[in-house]
């Protein structure tokens, strides 16, 4: 079963302007990570955050996470249109490799020049 | 560091016929998965390996999905028989110490 719930499903956006994409998930987390899959590619990592974190930086993203109401936010700061993928949000409920990562549905960006 | 390879890119295969996908994850890594993905949904795992025992398979068909790890290393994913429904993209990831997954290109398979 998917543990994280992206929203919106897709979002459609120009050039410059700033995406947020938004994670829920249900169950106690030891750390929330966000993926990127450009089409007919594999997912790559793009940042983690630890459940006693509450905001991380790295380049034009920005993550944030709530685990009072459990959930998670995205926010791509100057969108390019090379930012046009799919973005999921993952849970990890361990930090020992004996627990599964467990990924959302995902959201489509689209990018448009 | 060389990535997590995968093959074939690409299957086509008829219902009923045996197909089987390898895995070589990235030096080191202890955690190896395998994920599926169909058109325009997140990946769902099929089976969690850490070394070469399993930790997680629970959403694994197994009267039709196997895999197995050999010497904690390289791993196969086998279906037999395939149905039209496993149709889909086949991501194999590896990790350290579970944190960040590196995936592969993963293999497309087509069923029909």
């Amino acid at each position: 079963s998917q543990q994280g719930e992206e929203d919106p499903q897709a979002l459609s956006i120009q050039e410059g302007e700033n995406a947020t994409m938004n994670c829920s998930y249900k169950t106690s987390i030891n750390n929330l990570q966000w993926y990127r899959q450009n089409s007919g590619r594999g997912l790559v990592h793009l940042i983690l955050i630890r459940s006693n974190e509450r905001e991380k930086h790295s380049g034009r993203l920005r993550v944030t996470l709530d685990t009072s109401k459990k959930s998670s936010s995205l926010l791509i700061t100057a969108s390019r249109a090379a930012d046009t993928a799919s973005y999921f949000c993952a849970t990890d409920a361990g930090n020992s490799g004996n627990t599964p990562l467990v990924f959302g549905k995902g959201t489509r960006l689209s990018v448009i020049a | 560091e060389a990535g997590v390879a995968q093959s074939p890119r690409y299957k086509i295969i008829e219902k009923r016929q045996s197909v089987a996908f390898w895995c070589n994850p990235i030096s080191g890594h202890a955690t190896l998965y395998w994920y599926q993905q169909i058109l325009g949904q997140g990946p769902k795992l099929l089976i969690q390996f850490q070394n070469n025992g399993v930790v997680d398979d629970s959403q694994l068909p197994k009267d039709r999905f196997s895999a197995e790890r050999l010497k904690g290393v390289d791993s196969t994913l086998k279906i037999q028989p395939a149905k039209l429904e496993d149709s889909a993209v086949y991501l194999c990831a590896s990790s350290l110490n579970a944190r960040s997954a590196f995936f592969g290109q993963g293999t497309r398979l087509t069923v029909v």
